[in-house]
């Protein structure tokens, strides 16, 4: 399993963009990207998943450099209510015996 | 995505007693998976649970003090057993999602006194 490192906490102003960086050095040719979001007192929360290059929703853009050994999760234009962890995740989907190991998250504080 | 409903969503437990959490899926899934969360860390899995076989262990977890049932495709449970107040966390399932990666409930936060 893919073990991933990134940033334990960072800060941020209403308004601005805020980037994340993780590294997963040893991905495997098979695993995907998914970053996650966690409120206190709640499960962790889908934000987005990616393979490779550029993906977008409505909330957030995935960059995974050609590599794949590290993604940068970008959020544009930060709320208070974006203060959160944010966990990097790397494996395979919908594969047997796959399972979801969570790294130490990065904790985002946006400030007024 | 799949819709997970756990309970109770919290406890006050006594020391040496059990608590049986439940989760129950809108959906059938194939793995469900249990989490611990101890105050202000990152989630650990505790184990695997597939319908119709035994829970599969991580590391530092074992059946007699984590049980899990797994009855048919949308529902388990999880025991914690002859508990301690270093028992005390938030415990969540998860599934996997076909879409969204994976679905996890609210938790339940258990306080062992």
């Amino acid at each position: 399993l893919a073990k991933t490192t990134q940033p334990i906490s960072m800060d941020s102003y209403e308004g601005q963009e805020v980037n994340i960086t993780c590294s997963h050095n040893n991905i495997a040719t098979n695993d995907y990207i998914t970053w996650y979001q966690q409120f206190p007192s709640q499960g962790p929360r889908f934000i987005i998943q990616g393979y490779k290059t550029k993906v977008t929703n409505e909330v957030a853009s995935l960059f995974i450099p050609a590599d794949r050994k590290s993604s940068t999760l970008s959020l544009p234009r930060v709320s208070l209510s974006d203060t959160a962890v944010y966990y990097c995740l790397v494996g395979g989907p919908n594969t047997g015996g796959f399972k979801t190991i969570f790294g130490a998250g990065t904790r985002l504080f946006v400030k007024a | 995505s799949a819709v997970i409903s756990q309970k109770p969503s919290r406890d006050i437990c006594q020391r040496g007693t059990s608590l049986t959490i439940q989760c129950q899926v809108d959906s059938q899934v194939t793995m469900m998976f249990w989490y611990r969360q101890q105050p202000g860390q990152s989630l650990t899995l505790i184990a695997t649970a597939n319908q119709g076989s035994e829970a599969t262990y991580e590391s530092g977890f074992v059946i007699d003090k984590f049980p899990i049932s797994r009855p048919n495709l949308t529902f388990s449970t999880l025991t914690v057993s002859n508990m301690s107040p270093e028992d005390s966390s938030i415990y969540l399932c998860s599934v996997e999602d076909r879409f969204y990666g994976y679905t996890f409930g609210s938790g339940t936060r258990l306080t062992v006194v």
